[in-house]
């Protein structure tokens, strides 16, 4: 299995721009989830789904953060508009149940400038 | 209170060293806790699950304790390439809570 993979490595962008963020879990995993790390505040979770439907987004920061899940290989989390404070690496991960091991995506580093 | 505390470090070892982690739960409806590693610039890499008392896996022992609520994880005769941060995380109905994350660095 090619494990979670995610969409850029790397994002570099200005202040006020759209950012989009892709991830494509293991397959047959139910579950995914997105993360935001940094080094202040360590691995927060944003957002978590279930057989693609959204069950705590609770952890989304604010109305400029959107996550959607159109099928069970992919998803995407959309900052509109970025600020510099949403630097950061913003990782997915997947699992097979709600208790399970999760299993994480290499991460995309992003930065606003 | 975080519901995961995990004491930062640095923790500075020689090379062969038994190192010891300890992370606290708040939520006594946890029912999975997990140890994870994690290199410089990459993700967090599932180390050991713990789903009842302990488990081990060659030099690395995890521990649960329920009724203290509280999870530890032990590194034996520890090598070089076992520099890197160590994050516990606790489950419950799929959210999985992470500490703040333990940093290793074994030096020779």
């Amino acid at each position: 299995d090619a494990g979670v993979i995610q969409s850029p490595r790397h994002e570099v962008t200005e202040m006020g721009q759209e950012v989009t963020l892709r991830c494509k879990p293991i397959s047959g995993h139910d579950y995914l989830f997105w993360y935001r790390q940094t080094m202040m505040r360590g691995l927060e979770l944003l957002i978590y789904f279930n057989n693609n439907v959204p069950i705590d987004d609770s952890g989304m920061p604010e109305d400029r953060f959107s996550a959607k899940m159109p099928n069970a290989s992919f998803s995407t989390l959309k900052i509109q508009p970025s600020e510099p404070r949403d630097s950061a690496v913003y990782f997915c991960a997947s699992s097979l149940a709600d208790v399970r091991e999760q299993y994480f995506g290499p991460g995309t580093r992003l930065t606003v400038t | 209170r975080k519901e995961v505390e995990q004491d930062p470090g640095p923790f500075n070892v020689p090379e062969g060293a038994t190192v010891a982690f300890n992370c606290t739960y708040s939520n006594s409806a946890s029912q999975s806790f997990f140890w994870y590693r994690q290199d410089c610039r990459k993700e967090p890499k599932l180390l050991m699950s713990v789903y009842s008392s302990g488990n081990e896996d060659g030099r690395f022992t995890a521990q649960l304790n329920r009724a203290s609520q509280y999870i530890s994880l032990l590194i034996r005769d520890s090598k070089l390439s076992d520099s890197a941060t160590y994050t516990c995380g606790s489950s419950n109905t799929g959210k999985l809570i992470f500490g703040q994350g333990t940093t290793l660095q074994v030096k020779p």
